[in-house]
């Protein structure tokens, strides 16, 4: 069974840092792409950053480029997201999410994790 | 960025009936395009790729159709379980952009 696992959210100040992890289970992680997306609360779903199964190659959304960084470690099953200089704007529940398959591009997604909840606030 | 506009934004349905949401893309998007669907407090959970192919384990009551830039979702026979909030995205390109929703309400 799919199984991912975020955490690492919590409440931070503005201007401050938190790097959320994504536990993956029940698949060969190194064989796919991994993507972030986001949900404000009470808003639509906001795709944020992308990074293919050996982590050559990697996506961010114009409204974290420079601010977010997206990585894995294979040996470990585990994705992560270093969010820094967070706003305001960056309070979301944020979401690990796998692909379908192991291509980067013109891939879907399918397992979802629960999410873990970033609220920045001073 | 490609933009996904879904309509009707909210729809009122009762048990039984059958419903459609529409998905438009800014622009050619071929057949990269799912749908999800979002109940309150949950994770989105994944129901159809490439336009019409079912993800696994979700009932054939869900269909999907179109290519290039409208496409829409149908479910059939409406239950309670099913109203929720349903999501579009295109992934012909990054970011894989969402439509702002259907909220499909009783």
């Amino acid at each position: 069974e799919v199984q991912l696992v975020e955490s690492g959210g919590g409440l931070v100040q503005p201007g401050g840092s938190l790097r959320l992890s994504c536990s993956a289970s029940g698949f060969t992680f190194s064989n796919y792409a991994m993507h972030w997306v986001r949900q404000a609360p009470g808003k639509g779903l906001e795709y944020v950053s992308a990074i293919s199964s050996n982590g050559g190659s990697t996506y961010y959304a114009d409204s974290v480029k420079g601010r977010f960084t997206i990585s894995r470690d294979n040996s470990k099953n585990t994705l992560y997201l270093q969010m820094s200089s967070l706003r305001a704007e960056d309070t979301a529940v944020y979401y690990c999410v796998k692909s379908l398959s192991g291509n980067y591009y013109y891939v879907p997604v399918d397992y979802w994790g629960q999410g873990t909840l970033v609220t920045v606030s001073s | 960025d490609i933009q996904m506009t879904q309509s009707p934004s909210s729809l009122s349905a009762s048990v039984g009936d059958r419903v459609t949401i529409t998905c438009r893309a800014s622009q050619g998007i071929s057949n990269y395009l799912a749908w999800f669907q979002q109940k309150p407090g949950k994770a989105p959970k994944s129901l159809i790729f490439a336009a019409s192919s079912l993800q696994s384990g979700v009932p054939s009551k869900f269909s999907g159709s179109g290519s290039g830039t409208d496409f829409t979702l149908i479910i059939s026979s409406l239950q309670p379980e099913d109203f929720a909030t349903y999501y579009c995205q295109q992934y012909n390109s990054y970011p894989g952009t969402f439509g702002q929703g259907t909220k499909l309400e009783i």
